[in-house]
């Protein structure tokens, strides 16, 4: 059975970083995209960013394009996302999202004073 | 950057009743990848249709999905309480993978 979980989400300042992490199993995570998409609070859902199997293509929504990095760990069945530069639009329920059918519970940021 | 509107954004219908939910894109969606999420509160989205109108494995068949190019349809036959959530279209074919701005489904 396909598993995501989601960690490393929290209260951050604006201007401030932040790491979240998904650990995968259930499924051959090498030789898969993978995919990060957002909710901000009473709104609805936005693609952030996607990375390639073996981590050599990575694309980006315009908004978070220069501060958000994409990455994974084949080793660890791990994808990852690097947030800096955090702004309070920036709030949200952050989804690991596999194959479009199969997502984490998502983890919350929150970019507050 | 396709966008995607949907329409209405609230429709309120009674059990047993048809629902009709429209997805309209801003140019044509490649190869029809345009999915279908449903939402409930405190849940994460989960994937009831893609390529337009496949049916993935486990969503009860009065859920369907017709459409291509630029105009597309999810249909829900003979409502039931538990169809009540907001509904999302999404295009993958081309990035960014955007979504529509949902359609909430009310079961009166």
């Amino acid at each position: 059975e396909v598993e995501l979980v989601e960690s490393g989400g929290g209260l951050v300042q604006p201007g401030g970083s932040l790491r979240l992490s998904c650990a995968a199993s259930g499924f051959t995570f090498s030789s898969y995209w993978m995919s990060w998409v957002r909710q901000a609070p009473g709104k609805g859902l936005e693609w952030v960013a996607n990375i390639k199997e073996d981590g050599s293509e990575k694309y980006y929504v315009d908004s978070v394009k220069g501060r958000f990095t994409i990455s994974r760990d084949n080793a660890k069945n791990s994808l990852y996302l690097q947030m800096n530069s955090l702004r309070a639009d920036d709030t949200a329920v952050y989804y690991c999202v596999h194959r479009w059918d199969h997502w984490g519970q998502g983890t919350l940021v929150t970019v507050s004073s | 950057e396709i966008v995607l509107t949907q329409s209405p954004g609230t429709l309120s219908l009674s059990p047993g009743e048809r629902a009709t939910l429209s997805c309209r894109a801003s140019h044509s969606v490649s190869n029809n990848y345009l999915g279908w999420y449903q939402q409930k509160p405190g849940q994460a989205p989960r994937l009831f249709i893609f390529g337009a109108s496949n049916r993935v494995t486990g969503v009860p068949d009065r859920f369907s999905g017709s459409g291509s190019g630029t105009d597309f349809t999810l249909t829900i036959s003979r409502l039931e309480p538990e169809d009540s959530a907001v509904y999302y279209c999404q295009q993958y074919g081309s990035a960014p993978y955007t979504f529509g701005q949902g359609t909430k489904l009310e079961i009166k």
